[in-house]
């Protein structure tokens, strides 16, 4: 079956324009995460959407990094005003429900976002 | 705050060897742990999990790992290495509640591992 997509797989932009980076988790999964992978390191969790609704974004490094999912399937984040430090691979991850304490994330290939 | 320890960056091995990952967290409450791989060009996969029970999990392609609650560790071992188990290794854990943090997994900085035919 079809699994967690990302598009684009590669993004190269300029310092202060803004980007968008899309996920489509599998389908009938509700719970959706996204995180942030740099190089030589683990990712780094960004947000988590149970549903349409964010549940949770303190991973997001500031207020120029937004995510939406608008019909609880596809989400996209958004990053406005891109920085040369905002270069990492961009993770998505969706798993059957975010209300019990235990269910695998999938994760997507990632986008490889970078600003020059 | 959560945090994870992966003690060694990188690891190379010869075929056959047997090989031990190192896996320290930190979490003030009870935990779900998992590895993850990643083989070259591929997305992270689930390797094994542990979340209750036996602390002795084993997971796809040969591997487990051992809960030690005591030493908050979760270490990855395989007594026999394989060409193909060349790849990057993550441990990861999640809490367990109600909070917020319960949803979100904490990853360590990653092991890759060589094996040398």
């Amino acid at each position: 079956g079809a699994g967690v997509s990302q598009t684009p797989s590669n993004k190269v932009t300029e310092k202060g324009k803004y980007v968008e980076l899309r996920c489509d988790p599998i389908s009938g999964h509700t719970a959706l995460y996204w995180y942030r992978q740099s190089l030589g390191q683990g990712p780094e969790f960004l947000i988590y959407f149970q549903g349409t609704g964010a549940a949770d974004d303190s991973g997001l490094p500031n207020d120029r990094f937004f995510a939406v999912r608008p019909e609880g399937s596809v989400s996209t984040l958004k990053i406005q005003r891109t920085e040369r430090g905002d270069s990492a691979v961009y993770l998505c991850a969706s798993s059957l429900e975010g209300g019990r304490t235990y269910n695998e994330q999938f994760f997507g290939p990632g986008t490889r976002l970078t600003v020059l | 705050a959560q945090s994870v320890s992966q003690h060694n960056h990188h690891v190379i091995l010869s075929e056959a060897a047997s090989l031990e990952l190192g896996c320290n967290y930190s979490y003030g409450g009870t935990v779900n742990l998992f590895w993850y791989v990643q083989y070259p060009g591929q997305h992270l996969q689930l390797l094994l999990k542990y979340f209750s029970g036996d602390p002795l999990v084993k997971g796809i392609k040969g591997f487990e790992a051992e809960f030690i609650k005591s030493k908050f560790s979760f270490n990855l071992r395989k007594p026999s290495v394989q060409w193909s188990d060349t790849a990057e290794y993550f441990c990861a854990v999640k809490g367990r509640g109600s909070s917020g943090s319960a949803r979100q997994l904490t990853f360590g900085s990653g092991t890759q591992l060589t094996v040398l035919p």
